[in-house]
């Protein structure tokens, strides 16, 4: 079965830091990845995604991800954190058509000022 | 930019009562999915709805939920004598058929459900 592990729970930043949250998947193939970002009391937003080809990919609001096939890994990254960044960041796998999409736990960031 | 829209925001219900949870997905989309998310704890896949039928559902999505497309822009979730550990945020997301966006979930806002 598919299974999605973030194994930060909660993450604390310095304003300017950079950071790296860590997503490590299950899965018999190279599955679509996705980061989403929930920020307090509202809903998900796509961060960004990967289906195949250029393993660092571009998101929004700065964010970039890597996935490494031989670490079952899709990291996220940015080079300079923005205290609106503070929010909780999950990864999720999405098989295709039809089936659903598997979220892990989530990590919590916080930015320090 | 479309968008997915969920009504109500905030829902306060008793237990053992009915609720409706109304999602608008976007409009060219085919797949509809429910999600949960108990406070605290992560994403839980629902059930998702494809060609006015149940494609998949979770284990979760027991007999007191149920599904509907009631008018080709709406889709529902019901549940139908709530408990108190269905007290939750649920999303709803929508996902194209084809195109740039195919494999891509779009969701709404949430409903924050509360049962009492």
């Amino acid at each position: 079965a598919q299974s999605v592990t973030q194994p930060d729970i909660h993450i604390t930043v310095s304003e300017g830091a950079s950071l790296e949250l860590r997503c490590n998947y299950s899965y018999g193939a190279t599955p679509y990845l996705f980061w989403y970002v929930q920020s307090p009391g509202q809903g998900l937003q796509l961060l960004l995604k990967y289906f195949s080809g250029d393993t660092l990919v571009q998101g929004i609001k700065g964010f970039e991800a890597e996935f490494k096939r031989s670490q079952s890994s899709f990291n996220l990254r940015k080079p300079s954190v923005h205290w609106s960044d503070a929010a909780e960041y999950f990864c999720a796998v999405g098989p295709f058509y039809g089936q659903n999409f598997v979220f892990g736990p989530g990590t919590r960031l916080s930015v320090l000022p | 930019e479309p968008e997915v829209t969920q009504t109500p925001s905030h829902q306060v219900t008793q237990m053992g009562q009915e609720v409706i949870l109304r999602c608008v997905p976007i409009s060219n989309h085919l797949y509809f999915y429910w999600y949960r998310q108990i406070l605290g704890q992560k994403v839980e896949f629902l059930v998702s709805f494809y060609n006015n039928e149940i494609s998949e559902k979770s284990e979760i999505f027991d007999d007191q939920f149920s599904v509907e497309r009631p008018d080709g822009s709406n889709f529902t979730l019901k549940i139908r004598s709530t408990k108190l550990e269905d007290s939750a945020m649920y999303f709803c997301a929508s996902r194209d058929f084809s195109g740039a966006g195919a494999d891509t979930q779009y969701f709404g806002p949430g409903t924050r459900l509360t049962v009492l």
